[in-house]
């Protein structure tokens, strides 16, 4: 089993539509979490973290559930330009704090 | 937020040839950066972590005699890959934490597309 699992996709959606993107993690000891995206032949780029009490930022709104150990990512009025490979991530804490990627979950908002 | 460069962005090589790829932290000091490799139409893979003055730690499953790492000064780490082979070719990313934010963000550089004939 991965360590970080995402649906990959692809999620094709129109403009203007809601979509939601799940995350699981194995390690239960893993301190921090974010979503990143990362556009075609491109590096990750940090859309936002995720906190316990939930948080949103514009369009994107992210949850966390240590119980569950499942991550979540809400993004409303889908834009063209949301189009992308959204990763899942983990900190697994301990030395060097490494981050752990799931597999990325494919965006596709068409007009 | 900060500044990770890569250089080069792109290399095509001949096969049994060495590249070294450069990741520089440019706004700030990384004790701490990070390498991983990226094959098409998958995640990110931590390669090593790179530290400041020391040896570099390798993750399982990655060679360190063929994946050599250099981090000789707080802004500065390399990667050189020796006797390439086109199995090697991939993205090659780069990423380094500011300890100074206390945050746990890693910033990226912009990656080196690999290409081995």
């Amino acid at each position: 089993r991965k360590e970080v699992e995402q649906d990959p996709g692809p999620f094709n959606v129109p403009e203007g539509a809601t979509v939601a993107f799940n995350c699981t993690y194995s390690n239960s000891a893993s301190q921090s979490f974010f979503w990143y995206r990362q556009d075609c032949r491109k590096e990750p780029k940090l859309l936002m973290s995720v906190y316990s009490s939930g948080n949103e930022d514009g369009r994107f709104t992210a949850q966390l559930n240590r119980a569950s150990q499942y991550i979540s990512l809400l993004i409303r009025d889908s834009k063209l330009s949301d189009s992308a490979t959204y990763l899942c991530v983990v900190n697994r804490g301990g030395y060097g704090n490494k981050l752990v990627f799931g597999a990325g979950t494919i965006l596709r908002v068409k007009s | 937020g900060a500044v990770v460069s890569q250089h080069p962005s792109r290399v095509i090589c001949k096969s049994g040839t060495s590249v070294k790829i450069e990741c520089r932290s440019l706004d700030f000091q990384a004790t701490t950066m990070f390498w991983y490799r990226q094959f098409p139409k998958q995640s990110l893979m931590l390669m090593a972590t790179s530290n400041e003055g020391s040896k570099a730690t390798y993750e399982q499953g990655v060679e360190k005699d063929k994946f050599l790492i250099n981090h000789a000064s707080l802004t500065l780490s390399t990667l050189t890959v020796t006797s390439a082979h086109p199995e090697d070719s991939s993205f090659y990313i780069c990423s380094a934490r500011d300890p100074a934010s206390g945050s746990y963000e890693q910033f990226f550089g912009p990656g080196t597309r690999l290409t081995v004939l």
